[in-house]
């Protein structure tokens, strides 16, 4: 079993759609929750960190379920801007105050206009 | 913000050949340093994670004696793909960590090497 699994894609939407992303991850262990993006042949950028209070960045809402050990990513009116890969990444303990990051497969999202 | 420069940004080899890649953390100390491979519509594979002035730790099924990682300072970790073969080729990136716990554990990525083997 993957460590952290994802809906592959891809997600086509039109303009102004909302969308939302899913994501289990299997190690309990886990300590942090982010969700990055990556753009084509780019590297990964960070898009925001998730709390299991959930939290919020202007279109993008992100929530935590601990519980469940599920990550989801709600995009509000969808831009072309927005199509990407959404990776859903935890951090597993790694010495210190560091964590290492476990990328999920990705989600790829087509914003249609 | 805190950069991370990664060399070079492509590069193609013979088969058999070695290839250096570099990353170096241009305003900060780069206490941890992961390298990641990513094939082709896969996510990114964490093969290794080392400290600076430690051997690195390799992810299970990543061979140590064919990726040989350096991280003698804390601004410049190397990644060298010993005698490369086509199955070798692929998007390779590191992840500098200042080991700050918030808000994102202080990770900066490089802009990635890409890597073909002919």
């Amino acid at each position: 079993r993957k460590e952290v699994e994802q809906d592959p894609g891809p997600f086509n939407v039109p303009e102004g759609a909302t969308v939302a992303f899913n994501c289990t991850y299997s190690n309990s262990a886990s300590q942090s929750f982010f969700w990055y993006r990556q753009d084509c042949r780019k590297e990964p950028k960070l898009l925001m960190s998730v709390y299991s209070s959930g939290n919020e960045d202007g279109r993008f809402t992100a929530q935590l379920n601990r519980a469940s050990q599920y990550i989801s990513l709600l995009i509000r009116d969808s831009k072309l801007s927005d199509s990407a890969t959404y990776l859903c990444v935890v951090g597993l303990p790694w010495g210190g105050a560091t964590n290492k990051l476990i990328f999920g497969t990705g989600t790829l999202l087509a914003v249609q206009p | 913000g805190a950069v991370v420069s990664q060399h070079p940004s492509w590069v193609i080899c013979k088969s058999g050949t070695s290839v250096k890649i570099e990353c170096r953390s241009l305003d900060f100390q780069a206490t941890t340093m992961f390298w990641y491979r990513q094939f082709p519509k896969q996510s990114l594979m964490l093969m290794a994670t080392s400290n600076e002035g430690s051997k690195a730790t390799y992810e299970q099924g990543v061979e140590k004696d064919k990726f040989l990682i350096n991280h003698a300072s804390l601004t410049l970790s190397t990644l060298t793909v010993t005698s490369a073969h086509p199955e070798d080729s692929s998007f390779y990136i590191c992840s500098a960590s200042t080991g700050t716990p918030l808000p994102n554990y202080g990770y900066t990525f490089g802009s990635g090497t890409r890597l073909t083997v002919v």
